[in-house]
């Protein structure tokens, strides 16, 4: 099946570090992924939608500036949250779709600790 | 705006028993609704997925329906067992351009032995 894998799983870092979350589709070419987040016994939110080649689309609410997503090869995006804070610690979660419509694969998430 | 909501929030059984988890979304127009398993600190797994014109989707102990006009689905695990414990969130998916997935809160499961 398709698989979508997910770098870090799991980071720390001093308050005031930009950093850089991967997403790769493995076995197929993902024109579509997605980046949620996801607070402690809470759902998952989208923050939002990239395309290859194109600029992301966020969300109400989402800051561009503060999470840039890069999504240059159909194979991988990047979120890289820019000088994280603590309010930023979250679990981070893509997904990844081959096209419109089509279920969305998941990644194992990334869980972020700002100190 | 579409809103989903699952209820219970929490629930504990004994292992054997069957269950029903609920959830209900606001806007019938919807291009699929998917039920998803998440363990602690992982990613989801998809267990169900019921497209728009479905009424029911089964896999081994589970079977997930569908009411699109009320804006309901359930789902039924039969015989629960302790690795069944985990959290279960359903997703529905928009039916515009954009087929963002808009999830549920989830219910968290323990089955106890």
């Amino acid at each position: 099946g398709a698989v979508v894998s997910q770098h870090p799983s799991w980071v720390i870092c001093k308050s005031g570090t930009s950093v850089k979350i991967e997403c790769r589709s493995l076995d197929f070419q993902a024109t579509t992924m997605f980046w949620y987040r996801q607070f402690p016994k809470q759902s998952l939110m989208l923050m939002a939608t990239s395309n290859e080649g194109s600029k992301a689309t966020y969300e109400q609410g989402v800051e561009k500036d503060k999470f840039l997503i890069n999504h240059a090869s159909l194979t991988l995006s990047t979120l890289t949250v820019t000088s994280a804070h603590p309010e930023d610690s979250s679990f981070y979660i893509c997904s990844a779709e081959d096209r419109g419509g089509q279920p969305q694969h998941f990644g194992d998430g990334t869980r972020l600790s700002i100190l | 705006k579409q809103e989903v909501t699952q209820i219970p929030a929490a629930l504990s059984v004994p292992e054997g028993e069957n269950l029903v988890l609920n959830c209900s979304f606001t806007d019938s127009a919807i291009y699929n609704l998917q039920w998803f398993r998440q363990d602690p600190g992982k990613g989801l797994t998809s267990l169900l997925l019921i497209q728009s014109s479905q009424r029911e989707q089964t896999s081994g102990r589970l079977n997930a329906s569908l009411d699109k006009s009320s804006g309901r689905s359930t789902l039924y695990i039969a015989a629960s067992q302790p690795g069944d414990s985990a959290t279960y969130l359903c997703a529905v998916r928009l039916m515009d351009s954009s087929y963002k997935l808009i999830f549920g809160s989830g219910t968290r499961l323990l089955v106890r032995p």
